[in-house]
């Protein structure tokens, strides 16, 4: 069973500081990463894209990719109140299907 | 940005009725999926769609659930029979290639079914 695991949270920070999300996958064919932010009752909405090692920035998010480790992790810089959502980790092979993780819950603190 | 379309946005049945779900995808998209989030769960997949025809289900998409493109613009989830855990959050999504790299999948805003 393919899988992707995110702790659920709430992680909680304070405004400005520096947001922390993690997520493991268990499939080492994973060709693909990415993450969605989804607000209660929305549609995921993608935030960042990942296909190789290393870091990729987008703005104030930071992806960062590992696949030795099979680890992908979002740093979202000076983290804001509308930031406060559930983000979630999914990762697809060469058909094109998402994996999701369960999201972690994210809440920055004004 | 274009955009996928669902309807309705919210579908309440009764146990053992049929339902159908409706999905516009993006017209010039060519790979269609159903995915569905049970509240407080993970999105899960259910299946994609491709040149007419089911291309990867998951365990989820049993003999009770069933998609078509029946005009070349509409792209359905049937379910036959709902059952009270079908309730869920579904989403229906699009691309226009099946899984290259920097290809973005649109998701459309979601049906809200709840089975009584």
């Amino acid at each position: 069973q393919k899988e992707v695991e995110q702790n659920s949270g709430p992680l909680s920070v304070p405004e400005g500081a520096i947001a922390s999300l993690n997520c493991t996958y268990s499939d080492r064919v994973s060709q693909s990463f990415f993450w969605y932010r989804q607000y209660s009752g929305k549609s995921p909405e993608l935030i960042m894209s990942i296909y190789s090692n290393g870091d990729k920035e987008d703005g104030r998010f930071t992806a960062q990719l590992n696949k030795a480790s099979q680890y992908v992790s979002l740093l979202i810089r000076d983290s804001q109140p509308s930031d406060s959502a559930t983000y979630l980790c999914a990762v697809s092979g060469n058909t094109g299907k998402l994996i999701f993780g369960q999201g972690t819950t994210l809440q920055v603190k004004p | 940005e274009p955009e996928v379309t669902q309807t309705p946005s919210h579908q309440v049945t009764q146990m053992g009725q049929e339902v159908i779900l409706r999905c516009v995808p993006i017209s010039n998209h060519l790979y269609f999926y159903w995915y569905r989030q049970i509240l407080g769960q993970k999105v899960e997949f259910l299946v994609s769609f491709y040149n007419n025809e089911i291309s990867e289900k998951s365990e989820i998409f049993d003999d009770q659930f069933s998609v078509e493109r029946p005009d070349g613009s509409n792209f359905t989830l049937k379910i036959r029979s709902t059952k009270l855990e079908d309730s869920a959050m579904y989403f229906c999504a699009s691309r226009m290639l099946r899984g290259a790299t920097n290809e973005k999948l649109f998701f459309g805003s979601g049906t809200q079914l709840s089975v009584l």
